[in-house]
């Protein structure tokens, strides 16, 4: 059974700082990783894809990497902002069914 | 465009009754989920249909059932709610890739509380 860790649970950083969040997964036969934003209350939007056979994917201050030997992602993100406060989930998909971490609670202080 | 449609947003039932969450999709995608979020979780996934006409079990399967209508339409079935079945519903869809390249699409939740 996959099993999905994202560590730390929580996080809060000052303003302007470069942060990483780790996603760690039990089992490597991935088809990919998909990390999501959540905000209080809303649902799930898509931030960046990462296939199993790549490294890692950008997005704008996002940078989303790929271990599938080690069985681990990380998302950095650069120069944080205020609007960056939110939870980040990360989803492993393979052979047509997703497992999610329980996310990262992000706060991004003024 | 729409993409992922659920309704209702919000419903609160009481203990033992039955209900049905609805999903739609305009994005003629193939795979289509439904899944659970307790607070402080991360979504747990209740069923899945690869493709019309075919449904699995995911990880919480217990005291629900889904059909899946036609390619668009993937149905969530509460025959007889209970109070741990309060959370929010999510479904989702994805295009077919062999290539893992297609990421799955969000519709907004369903919000049940069960009293």
């Amino acid at each position: 059974k996959q099993e999905v860790t994202q560590i730390p649970a929580a996080l809060s950083v000052p303003e302007g700082e470069n942060l990483v969040l780790n996603c760690s997964f039990t089992d490597s036969a991935i088809y990919n990783l998909q990390w999501f934003r959540q905000d209080p209350g809303k649902g799930l939007t898509s931030l960046l894809l990462i296939q199993s056979s790549q490294r890692e994917q950008t997005s704008g201050r996002l940078n989303a990497s790929l271990d599938k030997s080690s069985g681990r992602s990380t998302l950095y993100i650069a120069a944080s902002q205020p609007g960056d406060s939110a939870t980040y989930l990360c989803a492993v998909l393979e052979a047509g069914k997703s497992t999610f971490g329980d996310g990262t609670t992000l706060t991004v202080k003024p | 465009n729409a993409g992922v449609t659920q309704t209702p947003k919000f419903q609160v039932l009481k203990t033992g009754q039955s209900m049905t969450l609805q999903c739609a999709q305009d994005m003629n995608h193939n795979s289509m989920y439904w899944y659970r979020q307790d607070p402080g979780m991360g979504l747990r996934l209740i069923y899945y249909s690869a493709s019309e006409g075919t449904t699995d079990k995911g990880e919480v399967p217990n005291g629900y059932n889904v059909s899946r209508l036609n390619k668009r339409e993937f149905s969530l079935r509460l025959e007889s709610a209970a109070p741990s079945q309060t959370s929010v519903y999510f479904c989702a869809s994805r295009a077919p890739s062999g290539t893992g390249n297609q990421p799955q699409h969000f519709g907004d939740g369903t919000r049940l509380s069960i009293l």
